[in-house]
């Protein structure tokens, strides 16, 4: 199984940049990094997913260095409904889908 | 359009009696998956079925849980003589198929989940 590991908690305040980094050492070359979000009482939902260098959609940013082990989910001006946990999961393509998410990262956004 | 749907939201049941947890997928997606999460942790992935083909059971706790998917539609997660360790939220998702796309992997869907408390 790819392994990955990310902080526990985060704390930040309304309007600031956040980057989450995540370490996923023994990556394959089929798998993808994925991202979820989830909100107290709420299954996870998609954010983003790449495959090397940079991803952006209207959410977040993916960074993904070229040895792609590890990845930073940066999430610009975040406001207090940022306030979740934020999973890093390598998504094993051969794997059929079957997602293995850790503990992730409690994000707290302050006023 | 509609999201997948799960039922009950919350069920109480005394330690030793069976309960059925149901999933409604997005119509139109052949994968489905049912984790388990327990208060704190991360989401453990129990089974997951992909259209006509054999569900992978492989992370299903113990010989009580099972669980069933008729065609590309409803699917119910039983859980037979319930324990006091199988209270967590049970979650459903679903896919427009398992694995991998063309350069990308499908995203999955979530539920809101019921949560099971055993007493």
């Amino acid at each position: 199984l790819a392994k990955t590991t990310q902080p526990i908690s985060m704390d930040s305040y309304e309007g600031q940049e956040v980057n989450i980094t995540c370490s996923h050492n023994n990556i394959a070359t089929n798998d993808y990094i994925t991202w979820y979000q989830q909100f107290p009482s709420q299954g996870p939902r998609f954010i983003i997913q790449g495959y090397k260098t940079k991803v952006t959609n209207e959410v977040a940013s993916l960074f993904i260095p070229a040895d792609r082990k590890s990845s930073t989910l940066s999430l610009p001006r975040v406001s207090l409904s940022d306030t979740a946990v934020y999973y890093c999961l390598v998504d094993r393509g051969s794997t059929l889908g079957r997602l293995y998410f850790g503990r992730g990262t409690q994000l707290t956004v302050w006023p | 359009g509609a999201g997948v749907s799960q039922s009950p939201s919350n069920k109480v049941t005394e330690k030793g009696k069976d309960v059925e947890l149901r999933c409604d997928p997005i119509s139109g997606h052949t994968a489905l998956y049912w984790y388990r999460q327990r208060l704190g942790q991360g989401l453990e992935f129990l089974i997951y079925f992909q259209g006509n083909s054999a569900p992978d059971k492989s992370g299903l706790p113990s010989d009580r849980f099972s669980a069933e998917r008729t065609g590309e539609s409803v699917s119910t997660l039983t859980i037979q003589r319930t324990q006091q360790e199988d209270s967590a939220v049970y979650l459903c998702a679903s896919s427009p198929r398992a694995g991998l796309g063309l350069g990308f992997s499908y995203e999955q869907y979530f539920g809101p989940g019921t949560r099971l408390t055993v007493t």
